[in-house]
């Protein structure tokens, strides 16, 4: 089955750097990927979505890219806020199941003021 | 705004009741889903619905049956609960990607239930 990889340590920065999260997968490449942002005790939300045959994608003070040669994809948060503080999933889907989702475990980004 | 309720945010059960988790969107989405997060294990499925009355079993359905008796419903039922089963619970829907022609497949989360089976 597919397996999503995200560093389970937390990342510490401080205000105002660049967050950078990464996650793998493995065994086929999918059709595309996404990025959520989940606070304690709530359900994930979805942030960003990039396609297999797109290199980068952005919004806001967001950007995620996604390298099928080394199947992985970067996420990163450029100017970070306390704010920004939370645990992020990444999940995959693929051409034989649209409907399917598999998910990371997420890294939590702590953003020191 | 989709919104994605479930009935309890909280919830305490013996083992060997029978649980009930309650879910409903209010976007007429096709697709509805249930997932259990543990800490280091993240978002397992359990369960998912395409369509009223149809599922199919998710990567841990074991000790878990579902019901989906109207398009904006989907219910989680713990057949015994068992402490095992003390978790997280998510439910999820989204729009059919036959629809969207894979254009627009995000999932809409709820708050989730956060289940103590003692």
């Amino acid at each position: 089955s597919q397996k999503i990889e995200q560093n389970s340590e937390a990342l510490n920065i401080q205000e105002g750097k660049t967050a950078t999260l990464t996650c793998n997968y493995t065994n086929y490449s999918p059709a595309y990927l996404q990025w959520y942002r989940q606070d304690p005790g709530r359900g994930p939300v979805f942030l960003l979505l990039i396609r297999e045959n797109e290199k980068e994608k952005r919004k806001e003070r967001l950007k995620v890219t996604f390298d099928t040669t080394l199947k992985q994809s970067l996420f990163h948060i450029t100017a970070s806020q306390p704010a920004d503080s939370a645990t992020y999933l990444c999940a995959t889907t693929y051409v034989y199941n649209f409907n399917k989702f598999y998910f990371g475990s997420g890294t939590k980004l702590n953003v020191k003021p | 705004d989709v919104k994605v309720t479930q009935s309890s945010r909280y919830l305490v059960k013996r083992t060997g009741e029978k649980v009930f988790l309650e879910c409903v969107q209010d976007m007429d989405h096709e697709n509805m889903f249930w997932y259990r997060q543990d800490p280091g294990l993240g978002l397992r499925l359990i369960y998912f619905s395409y369509d009223v009355k149809m599922k199919e079993k998710g990567d841990i359905p074991e000790g878990y049956s579902v019901s989906r008796e109207k398009k904006e419903r989907f219910s989680l039922i713990l057949e015994s609960a068992s402490t095992n089963q003390t978790s997280m619970y998510l439910c999820a829907s989204s729009l059919d990607s036959f629809l969207t022609s894979g254009r627009k497949e995000t999932q809409y989360f709820g708050p989730g239930t956060r289940l103590l089976v003692l």
